[in-house]
């Protein structure tokens, strides 16, 4: 098993392109989660799916759209990069609700000039 | 805004001694769990502690809940140059189910 792989690893976009971070799971997990991380931030939800075809916002959710297509990927789209979205983004998957141990991809660093 | 506080932010020990990192958080939680983050890598759990747990164990992490003082405590014992990373908090709150809120984290360094 692969577990929970983010495409691409790292990223360079100039303000105002757009772009689409693949995360895809292969354990059959319902849920579904991106999260930012800022030096001395933490991990912060943007978009969080329950469940093929749905999808929700999470703390931070601006500037950035998602989709559930299928149950194994969720995919996270900056439609036009602002310079405040070079983070690192993470991926990740659970299987059961009521705060349900969380796996993690290797994550994608993205920086926005 | 950010749920949990771990306190150090940053702790550097020797080989071979304990390691204690503390979280604070605001609301009702079902569970709260612990993370640990190598350089450059995703998170990888550690632990979960659910409301109504006191302690919790796992080879040589030890996890202490305190629901009245809303406060968490993850001890390393014997600790090893491995264990160097970061370590965040998260917890499941009633009500939001599905998500985990996650702290700013510890960064612990160990000296050979």
């Amino acid at each position: 098993n692969a577990g929970v792989t983010q495409t691409p690893k790292f990223r360079v976009l100039k303000t105002g392109q757009s772009m689409t971070l693949l995360c895809a799971q292969d354990m059959n997990h319902e849920y579904m989660y991106w999260y930012r991380q800022d030096p001395g931030m933490g991990l912060r939800l943007i978009h969080y799916s329950v469940g093929e075809g749905t999808t929700a916002k999470g703390e931070v959710p601006d500037g950035y759209n998602v989709s559930r297509l299928k149950k194994q990927n969720f995919l996270l789209g900056l439609e036009s990069a602002a310079p405040s979205q070079t983070s690192v983004y993470f991926c990740a998957s659970s299987a059961w609700t009521s705060g349900g141990e969380q796996f993690f991809g290797p994550g994608t660093r993205l920086t926005v000039l | 805004s950010q749920q949990g506080e771990e306190d150090p932010q940053a702790l550097s020990i020797q080989e071979g001694e304990n390691a204690t990192m503390n979280c604070s958080y605001k609301t009702s939680i079902n569970n709260l769990q612990w993370y640990r983050q190598n350089s450059g890598r995703g998170l990888v759990h550690l632990i979960l502690i659910r409301s109504n747990e006191r302690e919790k164990h796992s080879g040589r992490l030890r996890v202490t809940l305190d629901t009245s003082k809303k406060s968490s405590s993850l001890l390393i014992t014997a600790s090893r140059a491995a264990d160097t990373a970061s370590y965040f908090c998260a917890t499941g709150f009633i009500g939001g189910n599905e998500k985990l809120t996650f702290g700013t984290g510890t960064r612990l360094t160990i000296i050979p």
